[in-house]
């Protein structure tokens, strides 16, 4: 069965360092997702992408991040100078096509940052 | 604002007993219902779907609908300690990004 693949699983940054998380959404999904979730609290949507640029994206969505869909298959996320309360849990989904289609998460990357 | 209410719980039931997960959701021009599991520390994985009112069934797991009252429900029969886990519901409107309860803690105990 296609998947959402994540990489890497675990990252661990110093405080204001750049980050980029990878993501290789399903092969025929249109629509991609980046979510956070902070360690207990709820799935929270940061943005989403569908041809070839943002289509929503959230309060938490701000100047730090960005996201690139550099070239047929992978989707990353930027993190430009991390804080310490980007410490979290990133999703990546996608879904399509077809919109209020059901998302497929990857693992995820856990962001730690120090 | 939309919201997305689920008892955060934990809900416990006996191993082999019916699970019930409840979910409200404030928006009335809602169209599409998930519901994910999410065990600790890992990704949601999507169970179940419904657009329509009514019941959906998939094996041990039914979704229920009720648009008139908001309201939308996740039922386990026979549930097995594997699946013990969060649930989370999401919902979207016009947009299609859903938006995701905090999740009800299910506990099945042997």
């Amino acid at each position: 069965e296609p998947e959402v693949t994540q990489t890497p699983s675990h990252q661990v940054t110093q405080m204001g360092q750049e980050v980029i998380l990878r993501c290789v959404p399903i092969s025929n999904h249109l629509y991609f997702y980046w979510y956070r979730q902070i360690l207990g609290q709820k799935v929270e949507f940061l943005v989403s992408f569908y041809n070839n640029e943002i289509s929503e994206k959230s309060e938490i969505f701000d100047d730090q991040f960005s996201v690139e869909r550099p070239d047929g298959s992978n989707f990353t996320l930027k993190i430009r100078s991390t804080k310490l309360e980007d410490s979290a849990m990133y999703f990546c989904a996608s879904s399509g096509p077809g919109e209020h289609q059901p998302q497929h998460f990857g693992d995820g990357t856990r962001l730690s940052i120090l | 604002q939309k919201e997305v209410e689920q008892n955060s719980g934990p809900l416990s039931v006996p191993e082999g007993a019916i699970a019930s997960l409840n979910c409200t959701y404030s928006d009335r021009g809602s169209q599409s219902f998930f519901w994910y599991r999410q065990y600790s520390g890992k990704s949601p994985e999507l169970i179940m779907f419904i657009y329509s009112n009514g019941d959906k069934e998939d094996g041990r797991f039914t979704a229920q609908l009720n648009k008139a009252s908001q309201y939308v429900s996740l039922l386990i029969r026979d549930s097995q300690p594997s699946d013990s886990a969060t649930y989370l519901c999401a919902v979207t409107g016009g947009s299609y990004i859903p938006t995701f309860g905090r999740g009800t803690s299910l506990i099945v105990h042997p």
